[in-house]
């Protein structure tokens, strides 16, 4: 089965500053991972995806995530935080084969202070 | 661009009654997913459709239903609604097969379902 773990409820990051967000996972085989951000009220949004290839992957509004096989973790990064990136992050995982539905962490509450 | 389209967007039910939500995918998509947040916690997958057929299921309880029509839209139906079935009800839709697919899956803005 999969699962994915975000072991911080809420990061607090100054603007301008970088901020990482944490994230590991279990998997049975190749893992499929993702980030999306929900803000308020709304639904997820698509920031970036890990099939293969390059460990560190670029996603949208200047967010990437780098993959560690070794230590099955997927963490979104950003070098610089804008106060609009405040919002509710989500590691999700699935399988690459197979089921495609997605398996969520409990998501992470950035918070980006001007 | 077209994006995942959830109606409606809010929807008040009193216990017991039953509710209907829609879900029209991003066109040309053949998949649609239905998840589950509630106040507070991540999504969970309810249930999954491929080609009008059920592809996965997940905590998905007795009292829910749902169909993926021709046009690919999607209904989840809901009786004896309960107080705990009061959360937020994500659709999403991909290009994708029961087999490898690397489609990712794109969420319409959800219908928030109160249960008072």
């Amino acid at each position: 089965a999969q699962s994915v773990a975000q072991p911080e409820d809420q990061v607090n990051v100054a603007e301008g500053n970088p901020l990482t967000v944490k994230c590991t996972y279990s998997v049975s085989g190749n893992p499929y991972l993702f980030w999306y951000v929900q803000y308020p009220n709304r639904g997820l949004q698509f920031l970036l995806k890990y099939i293969t290839g390059d460990n560190l992957v670029k996603g949208s509004y200047g967010f990437e995530a780098e993959f560690n096989k070794s230590q099955t973790s997927f963490h979104l990064k950003k070098p610089s935080a804008l106060v609009s990136d405040s919002a509710l992050y989500f590691c999700a995982v699935r399988r690459v084969t197979g089921f495609q539905k997605l398996v969520f962490g409990t998501g992470t509450r950035l918070l980006v202070s001007p | 661009a077209a994006g995942v389209i959830q109606s409606p967007r809010h929807l008040i039910k009193e216990k017991r009654e039953t509710a209907t939500l829609k879900c029209y995918p991003i066109p040309r998509h053949d998949t649609v997913y239905w998840y589950q947040q509630g106040p507070g916690q991540d999504p969970q997958f309810l249930i999954s459709f491929y080609e009008k057929m059920q592809s996965d299921k997940g905590s998905i309880p007795d009292r829910f239903s749902a169909q993926q029509f021709s046009d690919y839209h999607s209904e989840l139906n809901m009786s004896s609604l309960e107080l705990g079935d009061s959360a937020l009800y994500f659709c999403a839709s991909s290009l994708g097969t029961s087999g490898t697919s690397y489609n990712e899956q794109f969420f319409g803005p959800g219908t928030r379902l109160t249960v008072l």
